[in-house]
């Protein structure tokens, strides 16, 4: 069965400093992985996604993910970290055989001045 | 702005009372989504419309009733809730494909008294 994890429930940095929000995987097969972020009081909004070639994706607002096979991760990355980037980060990956995402338990970025 | 647009943003609603949410977009989007999202929680997926018909009920109890009426458009009709059915209710859109990410509207949230 396909699985993600998150396993930090919240990470905290400074503006300016560089962010990591880790993601772990478990598929059977070749894995279609996302990022997605929620701000209070909105809808989900798409960051980047991961399908297939280059394993350094580049997505919205600065971001962008790592993907690592070997140790099935798919860590989304910001050089410098902005306040206005605090909000809470799903990971996802799709359900082969399905139409639907697999969400990781979501971790809340926390930027401070 | 989202090109997901959920009406209401706010419903307030007796455990008696029958009202239905509502979901537009105009992406020529194939494939249609409901969620519901506990605060601080993943979305949790309630059902899909692919081409307009209806692929999947995660076990959703009946009490939610989606409709699709065309390929722009998707209601969820709402039928004896229960307190703990509050939560916020979000619909999204995607191209057909595995690979194709999902486009989320802000959500209705949902309060039973």
């Amino acid at each position: 069965a396909q699985s993600v994890a998150q396993p930090e429930d919240q990470v905290n940095v400074a503006e300016g400093n560089p962010l990591t929000v880790k993601c772990t995987y478990s598929v059977s097969g070749n894995p279609y992985l996302f990022w997605y972020v929620q701000y209070p009081n909105r809808g989900l909004q798409f960051l980047l996604k991961y399908i297939t070639g280059d394993n350094l994706v580049k997505g919205s607002y600065g971001f962008e993910a790592e993907f690592n096979k070997s140790q099935t991760s798919f860590h989304l990355k910001k050089p410098s970290a902005l306040v206005s980037d605090s909000a809470l980060y799903f990971c996802a990956v799709r359900d082969w055989g399905y139409n639907k995402l697999i969400f990781g338990a979501g971790t809340r970025l926390a930027v401070h001045p | 702005d989202t090109e997901v647009t959920q009406t209401p943003k706010h419903l307030v609603m007796g455990m008696t009372n029958k009202k239905s949410l509502k979901c537009e977009q105009h992406m020529g989007h194939r494939a249609m989504y409901w969620y519901k999202q506990k605060a601080k929680k993943p979305p949790e997926l309630m059902f899909v419309y692919s081409y307009e018909k209806l692929s999947i009920n995660e076990s959703v109890p009946s009490r939610f009733s989606p409709e699709c009426p065309n390929s722009s458009l998707l209601n969820l009709h709402l039928h004896a809730l229960q307190p703990e059915d509050s939560a916020l209710y979000l619909c999204a859109s995607s191209e057909e494909g595995g690979n194709q990410p999902q486009h989320f509207g802000d959500g209705t949230r949902l309060s039973i008294l």
